[in-house]
């Protein structure tokens, strides 16, 4: 069973630009969550989608924004990069079915961001 | 609201060593979720384990085992005879009804020396 992809593995950005990732889940799970993991800040939640639903989202300025697709897979874009946005953005794959999240959550291997 | 707290930073054992890794939780919810991960240096999270509030039987998986202790909001992962490929960062999380998203605490980087 093919577990979590996410690409690029590594990117860098110059501040300003966007940024494009993506994530696609274990086949047949709906539940797309991604997190940002940073030296400073740890991991934190940015948002959660649910067949193609945004469910939840984080304490994250606008600049982050994600969407799901009909087959699950999930992209999630940073906008006007700042040198701080540099972080490994994780993705988590979930075979949640819409109530409370007592389901593992198996997790890509993330794309490393770095802004310079 | 919900909160993970781990305290140890940083351990550092022998080879052979018992460890354990502390983590205390905090939820207004009686619905709940506990997770454990490892992080190794490749930076993929590896799940470990998961347990609901109202399981509180303790686990042994191989060398791996849990204590969870509801009255004090402490789920504590203790692995035995630990070896060097035990070496990484482990986090604990917690996932409530109300909140539907992990939060991790801020991990506990292993060192096992040979």
């Amino acid at each position: 069973k093919a577990g979590v992809t996410q690409t690029p593995r590594y990117l860098i950005k110059t501040r300003g630009q966007q940024v494009t990732l993506s994530c696609s889940p274990i086949s047949g799970h709906r539940s797309v969550s991604w997190y940002q993991q940073t030296p400073g800040q740890g991991l934190q939640f940015l948002f959660e989608y649910f067949s193609e639903t945004q469910r939840n989202k984080g304490n994250f300025p606008g600049r982050f924004s994600g969407r799901q697709f009909s087959n699950s897979r999930s992209e999630m874009n940073v906008s006007t990069l700042e040198l701080g946005d540099s972080a490994l953005y994780l993705c988590a794959s979930s075979g949640d079915r819409g109530v409370i999240s007592g389901y593992g959550y198996t997790f890509g291997s993330g794309t490393r961001l770095t802004v310079v | 609201a919900q909160k993970v707290t781990q305290a140890q930073t940083e351990i550092s054992v022998v080879e052979k060593e018992d460890v354990t890794l502390d983590c205390v939780y905090e939820t207004r919810d009686t619905t709940y979720y506990l997770f454990w991960y490892k992080q190794p240096p490749s930076g993929e999270l590896v799940f470990l384990i998961r347990r609901n509030s109202f399981d509180e039987q303790n686990e042994i998986s191989g060398r791996y085992s849990w204590n969870f202790q509801k009255s004090t909001s402490s789920f504590n992962f203790t692995i035995t005879a630990s070896q060097v490929v035990d070496s990484a960062v482990y986090f604990c999380a917690v996932n409530s009804g109300s909140a539907r998203q992990l939060t991790f605490g801020s991990g506990t980087q292993l060192t096992v020396l040979p």
